[in-house]
C-alpha cells in the first residue's frame, strides 16, 4: 500500500523554466512533509519542508504548496537551472515512530 | 561540522553471508534511522533508534537487526544475505527522531 503518490515520474524543463512536482497522501495523521533532492551516488539531501498548518513555504527558488483538504502538496522550482537536475522525493511523517514515507521519486532534467 | 558518516562506502557479499554497516550521526543528534533504497525507488524505512532504544521497525524480515551505541552511532546487521538485499543502505540522523532527518551518503551493498 503506497501512502505517498508522486508524479510525474520524470520531467524535462528548459533552463529558466518552472519545475512542478506533485504528491498526494492518504494518512491524515501525517504532520510533516519534506522534499529531498538526490544526486546519483549520493544520499538524499533535505531541501525544504512544511507542516500542515501552513499553505505555502518558500526558500529561495524552492516553494512548497500544501492543500490539506485535498491531501496534496507540490514542489515548485523557479528559474530552474541545469544544476537542479536530480531526483526529487517527497515524503511524509506522522505518528510515534518518526519514520519517513517516501514517494517513488521524480527525475528532473533541466536542459540548457 | 561533519554530517552523517557511513562505512563502508561499497560492499560486495555472497548469498548467505552476513554484513554489518555502520553509521555515525551528526554531533548532538540522538536518533538514527536506517533506510533501504532499491535502484529507482524511494527509501524504505527499516529501523529507528532513539537514545539507544528501538523506536520503530519497518516491514523487513528478522534477518535485519540494528543497535545504537552510547555514543549514538549505530550498526545495521543483515544475516543470510539474499540477492534482493542488494541496495543502497542509508542512515539518517535527527535530534529527537522526528521531522528533520539528515541522510548520510549510504553504503552500496551488492549481493552476488
Amino acid at each position: 500500500q503506497q501512502q505517498v503518490k508522486q508524479s510525474p515520474q520524470s520531467l524535462i524543463v528548459q533552463k529558466g523554466g518552472i519545475s512542478i512536482i506533485n504528491c498526494a497522501y492518504e494518512n491524515t495523521a501525517f504532520d510533516y512533509f519534506p522534499w529531498y533532492q538526490q544526486f546519483p551516488g549520493k544520499g538524499p539531501a533535505l531541501l525544504i519542508a512544511i507542516r500542515p498548518d501552513v499553505s505555502e513555504k518558500k526558500e529561495g527558488r524552492f516553494t512548497i504548496s500544501f492543500n490539506k483538504s485535498a491531501k496534496q502538496f507540490s514542489l515548485h522550482i523557479m528559474d530552474s537551472q541545469p544544476g537542479d537536475s536530480a531526483t526529487y522525493f517527497c515524503a511524509a511523517e506522522g505518528g510515534s515512530q518518526g519514520n519517513l514515507i517516501f514517494g517513488k521519486g521524480t527525475k528532473l532534467s533541466v536542459k540548457p | 561540522d561533519a554530517g552523517v558518516t557511513q562505512s563502508p562506502t561499497h560492499l560486495i557479499k555472497t548469498r548467505g553471508q552476513h554484513v554489518t554497516l555502520r553509521c555515525s550521526p551528526i554531533s548532538g543528534h540522538k536518533s538514527v534511522s536506517w533506510y533501504q533504497q532499491v535502484l529507482g525507488q524511494g527509501p524504505q524505512f527499516i529501523f529507528q533508534y532513539y537514545e539507544k532504544e528501538e523506536r520503530g521497525r519497518g516491514n523487513f524480515p528478522d534477518r535485519f537487526s540494528a543497535r545504537q551505541f552510547p555514543n549514538y552511532s549505530s550498526e545495521l546487521n543483515v544475516n543470510a544475505l539474499l540477492l534482493g538485499d542488494s541496495a543502497l543502505y542509508l542512515c539518517a540522523s535527527s535530534f529527537q527522531g522526528h521531522y528533520e532527518q539528515y541522510f548520510g551518503p549510504g553504503t552500496r551493498l551488492t549481493v552476488t
